[in-house]
């Protein structure tokens, strides 16, 4: 599985949209960009997903750039609920179906 | 609809006894994984099973065994705890078409081995 590089942490103003970057550059023509996210203390919520076409949820929207090699998840409208560890995840479709954690970005929405 | 079902949420062990950390999930997903997740760290997979008779190793498996006799369920069974296990487990589901929506993760079992 491909691996992803996000930055530590982020700051967003409520209101304001959150834009998340990862770095998957050794990301395969079959594996898919997942995003999680967790907060405090809680089991990692699913956010969206994708291959290579941008996608768009209730939750927010995925840019993927056409050479696959970054992706961009957005939050419109950031809210305090927001604030959350966010992990960008590749996740490969052959043999194993193993979904591996990094450490993720930490983005605080402050008021 | 219940998801992903772990019991207990809270448990405390003596360093060498033996427990079975429960998953049960309703949604028919053929796929389930444990994972840990250490204070200030990210989720390290445990073990993880394909379908009913069908587990594998993840990235830290020592200490751990599981079996999936069922698609509902998939218990963690540590079988001599350690401090070093001391840790929040959680545990995954999901159907295994990757089109498909991802994983449902339960809400957590938080051990500590004294």
């Amino acid at each position: 599985d491909a691996k992803t590089t996000q930055p530590t942490s982020m700051d967003c103003a409520e209101g304001r949209a959150a834009n998340l970057p990862c770095n998957h550059s050794t990301i395969s023509g079959n594996e898919y960009v997942y995003w999680y996210r967790q907060i405090h203390s809680q089991g990692p919520q699913y956010i969206i997903h994708g291959l290579k076409n941008n996608e768009t949820n209730e939750m927010a929207s995925l840019i993927i750039t056409e050479d696959r090699k970054s992706s961009t998840l957005i939050l419109p409208h950031a809210t305090l609920r927001d604030t959350a560890v966010y992990y960008c995840i590749v996740r490969s479709l052959y043999n194993t179906d193993k979904l591996i954690f990094g450490t993720g970005t930490r983005l605080q929405v402050f008021p | 609809n219940a998801g992903v079902t772990q019991t207990p949420k809270f448990q405390v062990l003596k360093t060498g006894q033996s427990m079975t950390l429960q998953c049960a999930q309703d949604m028919n997903h053929e796929y389930m994984s444990w994972y840990r997740q250490d204070p200030g760290m990210g989720l390290r997979l445990i073990h993880y099973s394909v379908g009913a008779g069908i587990t594998d190793q993840g990235e830290v498996p020592n200490g751990y065994n599981v079996s999936r006799s069922t698609t509902e369920d998939f218990p963690l069974r540590l079988l001599s705890a350690a401090p070093s296990q001391t840790s929040v487990y959680f545990c995954a589901s999901s159907y295994l078409d990757r089109a498909l929506n991802g994983y449902t993760f339960g809400s957590g079992t938080r051990l500590t081995v004294v």
